[in-house]
């Protein structure tokens, strides 16, 4: 079965760091692009970060550029999210999500597999 | 970028209703949208891609339409389980983008 499974959410103080992690299953995970996805508390789905199926490729939405680096070691079949300088606004359950082409570089794609979600709460 | 604007924000409707929602892109972009649903408490799941084709194993009684700038998702016959946020998301360029979501409720 293919799944993805997110976890490392956790309570931090703002200016804080964490590390999340995506670790998946069922699939050839170094073919695929992925994605993190947040929702923050009652609102929508926001497109966080991007990368690569060889790791080679990363994007970043704007708000959290310079802030949040993304990795993926593929011999692990798992996915990072280095989260760095953390403020009030980046509290949110973080989704991993699979784009749904192995076409490298499509990390705009739709995602036909969404990981499990882990809760990041930034406050003092 | 382009912007994704979904119409409503929500709606109540009744078991067997048929309920339609819309999402506007700001630019064209062809038939390059894709739809998720996410129930309560839940993860989003893929819906529709390429704006009307359906997602194996989702239910016959939800369809997609549209090209260019303006899209519907339409569930006919409304059913107790479908309740959830819509939304859309536009995959032709980066960045990714949603719209806001729908809010589909039982009357």
């Amino acid at each position: 079965e293919v799944q993805l499974l997110d976890s490392g959410g956790d309570l931090v103080q703002p200016g804080g760091s964490l590390r999340l992690s995506c670790a998946a299953s069922g699939f050839t995970f170094s073919a695929y692009d992925i994605n993190w996805v947040r929702q923050a508390p009652g609102k929508g789905l926001e497109w966080v970060s991007g990368i690569s199926g060889s790791g080679g490729d990363t994007y970043y939405a704007d708000s959290v550029k310079g802030r949040f680096t993304i990795s993926r070691d593929n011999s692990k079949k798992t996915l990072y999210l280095q989260m760095n300088s953390l403020r009030a606004e980046d509290t949110a359950v973080y989704f991993c999500a699979r784009v749904a082409t192995v076409t490298p570089n499509y990390y705009f794609y739709y995602m036909d597999v969404w990981g499990t979600g882990t809760t990041v709460t930034v406050s003092s | 970028d382009i912007q994704m604007t979904q119409s409503p924000s929500s709606l109540s409707a009744s078991v067997g209703d048929t309920v339609t929602i819309t999402c506007r892109a700001s630019q064209g972009i062809r038939n390059y949208l894709a739809w998720y649903q996410q129930k309560p408490g839940k993860v989003p799941k893929l819906l529709i891609y390429g704006a009307s084709t359906l997602k194996s194993g989702v239910p016959s009684r939800f369809s997609g339409s549209g090209s260019g700038t303006d899209f519907t998702l339409t569930i006919r016959s409304l059913q107790p389980e479908d309740v959830a946020t819509y939304y859309c998301h536009k995959y032709d360029s980066a960045p990714p983008t949603f719209g806001q979501g729908t809010k589909v409720e039982i009357k």
